[in-house]
C-alpha cells in the first residue's frame, strides 16, 4: 500500500524558514517523480513543484521558485520542501504526491506573528 | 499560466442521479507528443484529494466505473453515472501539460 506521511508543519513567524518532510513507503521511491501541492484555507489548490526520480531535475511554480526548494533522499525514501522567508500567504495545508496520483494526508503550516 | 474554469461551482444531486462537471482550459492541453495531461480529483470532507481520472479518461486505481472522463483540447467533462453518498465532496480538475501546473477552483457536490 502506498503511504505518504508529511511532517514538519506548525506555527511559524513571518520571515522564518521551515522544512517539511514526506516519508514514503509501499513503493520504490527512487522510481517516481514526486511533487508538492498546497491548499489554502480558502481551498484553492496550488502546485508548488516537482522533482525527478533521481533528484537531478526540479521544476517550480515561478511565484515560489526563489523561496522554496524541493529535494529528496532516496536512501531514506523521503521528500523535502525547504521554505524560506515565509509569508502569511504561505499559510496552507501542504501535500506531497507521488506522480500526482497518490497524496499524503497533508501537513498544516500557519504563518503568523 | 493556464486557467481552468470549472462549472458549476456547486452541484446538488439526489442519490442515483447522473451529473456532469465541466472543466475548460484557457489553452489546449494537448502536448507535442500527443498526450493530454488532464486529471480529476475528489476531495471528501476532511480528507486529501483522491485521483479519479488521469490523461482525460483513464480511471484511477480502485475508482468505481460510474466515474468517466472525456474531452479534448480545451474542453473536458467528468461524469458520474449514478451518484452515491460516498461521492459527496469537492471535485477538482488539474492540468499538467503546461508548467506551472494549475487547478480548477473546484465543484462542490452536495445532496439535494
Amino acid at each position: 500500500e502506498v503511504q505518504l506521511v508529511e511532517s514538519g508543519g506548525g506555527l511559524v513567524q513571518p520571515g522564518a524558514s521551515l522544512k517539511l518532510s514526506c516519508v514514503a513507503s509501499g513503493f520504490t521511491f527512487s522510481d517516481y517523480w514526486m511533487s508538492w501541492v498546497r491548499q489554502t484555507p480558502g481551498k484553492t489548490m496550488e502546485w508548488i513543484g516537482d522533482i525527478k526520480y533521481d533528484g537531478s531535475y526540479t521544476n517550480y511554480a515561478p511565484s515560489l521558485k526563489n523561496r522554496f526548494t524541493i529535494s529528496r533522499d532516496n536512501a531514506k525514501s523521503t521528500l523535502y520542501l525547504q521554505m524560506s522567508n515565509v509569508r502569511s500567504e504561505d499559510t496552507a495545508t501542504y501535500y506531497c504526491t507521488r506522480d500526482l496520483g497518490y497524496w499524503g494526508q497533508g501537513v498544516m503550516v500557519t504563518v503568523s506573528s | 499560466d493556464v486557467v481552468l474554469t470549472q462549472t458549476p461551482s456547486t452541484l446538488s444531486a439526489t442519490i442515483g442521479q447522473s451529473v456532469s462537471i465541466s472543466c475548460r482550459s484557457s489553452q489546449s492541453l494537448l502536448d507535442s507528443a500527443g498526450n493530454t495531461y488532464l486529471y480529476w480529483y475528489l476531495q471528501r470532507p476532511g480528507q486529501s484529494p483522491q485521483l479519479l481520472i488521469y490523461l482525460v479518461s483513464n480511471l484511477g486505481s480502485g475508482v468505481p466505473n460510474r466515474f468517466s472522463g472525456s474531452g479534448s483540447g480545451t474542453d473536458f467533462t467528468l461524469k458520474i453515472s449514478g451518484v452515491e453518498a460516498e461521492d459527496l465532496g469537492v471535485y477538482y480538475c488539474m492540468q499538467a501539460t503546461h508548467a506551472p501546473y494549475t487547478f480548477g477552483a473546484g465543484t462542490k457536490l452536495e445532496l439535494k
